[in-house]
This record gives structure tokens, C-alpha cells and sequence, in this order.
């Protein structure tokens, strides 16, 4: 069956320091991506970032990498340099060919990030 | 240009009301979704929508029911709601194809008594 599971339920950091936020996921499909999604406090789901299972290179967006282990089945999320806006729920997230190219997501139970000054 | 936008806010209904939940998107989108999100947990598909016309269930579509009116609103309705319904409700749409991310409405905070 397919899982993420995200074993961190709360992480602190130092402003301006770097943060890796783990995911590890289970699936049997050959074709598949792993998300990443934020939560602010104030609730709404920001998209962050997104890997393909047979993307070479890991995805980046700005601040926001994820480094992607195909054999190990990781997904970590890595925020350089943190901000205090970075406080936040983060969530990791998979689609699958389980999911009949439908883009139906698989949630995990989220790490909540919190920035100290 | 809003996005995808969720009405109402915030609901409270009592064991047994009905209601409809409302999504609407302006992204021209094709496929769309509901998700509950409960307290501490991720997020999980209700029901989804493929296409105009179409709709799917989900991981947890019992006690509800969508309506895709068209391309750019997919509803959910509570018939008889429940307090296990109580969550916050999450709609999201996508454009398809090769082009995997989903974005996100608002959310509905709804309490069910």
C-alpha cells in the first residue's frame, strides 16, 4: 500500500540557518512524484516543490530543495537559509500510478517548522 | 485572477442538517478535488473530478456527495452530517496533463454538533 510517513512532528531552527524536514514514502509504482505543500497558521496549502520519480536531477525553487533518494525512498525537504515567515505546518505528499494519472495525493501527518530569531 | 475560492468560511450545523460546500476556480483547470483535513493529521481525498462531467471517489467519500456544474465549480454536500464530519475542507484544482501540482482553496472550517 502506498504511505508517507514524515517522522519529525516538530522541528526548530535558527534564523538564516539551513533545515531538512524528512519524508519517506512506500509505493510499488514505477511512476510516481513526491510534493511538498506548506501551512501557515493562518491554514491554506502552498505548493512548495515537486519531484518525478525519474526526474535526474532534484527539484529546486528558491530557498526550497528537495533531496530525492530513489533507493532509500526519501523525499526530504531542505530550506536554506531560514525566515521567520518559514514557521509553518509542512507537509509531504505522493501521487502515484495508483492514483490512474488522476493526480489523487497521499498525505503524510506533517512536521510543524518553528524559526527562532 | 482568485485562484480557487471556497465559501462559505466557517460552519456549524447540528446532527442530521444538510449543506453544500461551494468551489469555484478561475485557472481553467480541468481536473478538481475535496479533501478533509482533521486535527493533526495530513490531508485525505473525498472525492475528485477528473473532467467536466466526470467525478471519482476518493479515500473517504462516505456521508458525501459532489457535483461537478461545470468546468470551474465542483460542490460537496453533507446530506445528513455528522460529527465525524467536523473538519476543514480543502477543495483544489489542477490543470492536468503532464502538470502535476494541485493548488489550493482556502478551506471550510466546519463543526457539526
Amino acid at each position: 500500500a502506498q504511505k508517507i510517513t514524515q517522522t519529525q512532528p516538530g522541528m526548530f531552527v535558527q534564523e538564516k540557518e539551513a533545515v531538512t524536514l524528512d519524508c519517506t514514502y512506500d509505493t510499488s509504482d514505477q511512476s510516481y512524484g513526491l510534493f511538498w505543500y506548506k501551512q501557515p497558521s493562518s491554514g491554506e496549502m502552498i505548493f512548495l516543490i515537486y519531484q518525478g520519480s525519474y526526474d535526474e536531477q532534484n527539484a529546486t525553487e528558491g530557498r526550497y530543495s528537495l533531496n530525492f533518494q530513489k533507493a532509500r525512498k526519501s523525499a526530504n525537504l531542505v530550506i536554506s537559509a531560514s525566515q521567520l515567515g518559514d514557521s509553518a505546518m509542512y507537509f509531504c505528499a505522493m501521487r502515484g500510478d495508483f492514483s490512474g494519472g488522476y493526480n489523487k495525493l497521499i498525505f503524510g501527518a506533517g512536521t510543524r517548522l518553528a524559526v527562532h530569531p | 485572477n482568485a485562484g480557487v475560492t471556497q465559501t462559505p468560511k466557517f460552519q456549524v450545523l447540528k446532527t442530521g442538517q444538510s449543506m453544500t460546500l461551494q468551489c469555484a476556480q478561475d485557472m481553467n483547470h480541468n481536473s478538481m478535488y475535496w479533501y478533509r483535513q482533521d486535527p493533526g493529521m495530513g490531508l485525505r481525498l473525498i472525492y475528485y473530478s477528473a473532467s467536466e462531467g466526470t467525478t471519482d471517489k476518493g479515500e473517504v467519500p462516505n456521508g458525501y456527495n459532489v457535483s461537478r456544474l461545470n468546468k470551474r465549480e465542483f460542490s460537496l454536500r453533507l446530506e445528513s452530517a455528522a460529527p465525524s464530519q467536523t473538519s476543514v475542507y480543502f477543495c483544489a484544482s489542477r490543470i492536468g496533463g503532464v502538470v502535476h501540482e494541485q493548488y489550493f482553496g482556502p478551506g471550510t472550517r466546519l463543526t457539526v454538533t
